[in-house]
């Protein structure tokens, strides 16, 4: 596997279900970002893990709970979710160079519905 | 400014035309401004990170430029193709927060053959 990947890339839940959405990256990063993108809004930044350190944590509602047990994998709890928590769920992960500054890459994303 | 502003928000093109997008961002504190390709059912993908003043960068037919001062940067596509066709993402990064980035809401562009 080369990139970042995704599982699930979909994802159907109830409000009462708890699930887990996992990330891994393959290219030696050492950050890595939950995003939430939903319809006509722009992405969202939700967490960010550098060294398996959390260093942002976007006012992000409890029900979401990220895991980074170490710097290629990145997990997001989801537990007792509202409908408007539907959206797409990206993983990205960066390493600063010189002449990249925190470029960013995607996985697949996972679509997420609440129902 | 206070937010990342792209313009227009679509675009219809012929193939074979050139073309442009705006991405429009808070000038204070500057970082680096980042432009993203995201085609449809793929991953975004990393076009430039542009972070001096003038930078112009270019990738085959894409091309893009900056100005700091006044907050924004523009993209170029030119002899644009079908395979051109995704959503164009910008995002600013802001000094001190080197890891945030703020996105806008994309140029989606669609070439028609």
């Amino acid at each position: 596997e080369t990139g970042v990947t995704q599982t699930p890339r979909h994802l159907v839940m109830g409000m009462t279900n708890k699930k887990s959405l996992k990330c891994e990256q393959h290219l030696g990063h050492n950050a890595m970002y939950w995003y939430k993108q939903s319809a006509k809004k722009p992405l969202e930044l939700m967490f960010v893990y550098s060294l398996e350190e959390r260093v942002e944590n976007n006012s992000v509602p409890s029900r979401f709970s990220p895991e980074c047990p170490n710097s290629s994998h990145l997990f997001l709890h989801l537990h007792t979710l509202q409908p408007e928590d539907s959206a797409l769920y990206l993983c990205a992960s960066s390493q600063r160079t010189s002449d990249r500054f925190y470029e960013q890459y995607f996985g697949p994303g996972t679509r997420l519905t609440v129902t | 400014i206070l937010n990342v502003e792209q313009s227009p928000q679509s675009l219809h093109v012929q193939e074979g035309d050139s073309t442009n997008f705006t991405c429009s961002f808070p000038s204070s504190n500057f970082y680096a401004l980042h432009w993203y390709r995201w085609e449809t059912a793929k991953s975004p993908e990393a076009l430039f990170v542009m972070t001096l003043n003038g930078d112009e960068k270019k990738k085959g037919r894409i091309s893009a430029t900056l100005n700091t001062k006044e907050g924004y940067s523009y993209l170029y596509i030119k002899g644009s193709q079908p395979e051109d066709s995704a959503t164009y993402l910008c995002a600013h990064h802001r000094a001190g927060n080197n890891r945030k980035l703020i996105w806008g809401l994309g140029t989606s562009l669609a070439v028609n053959p």
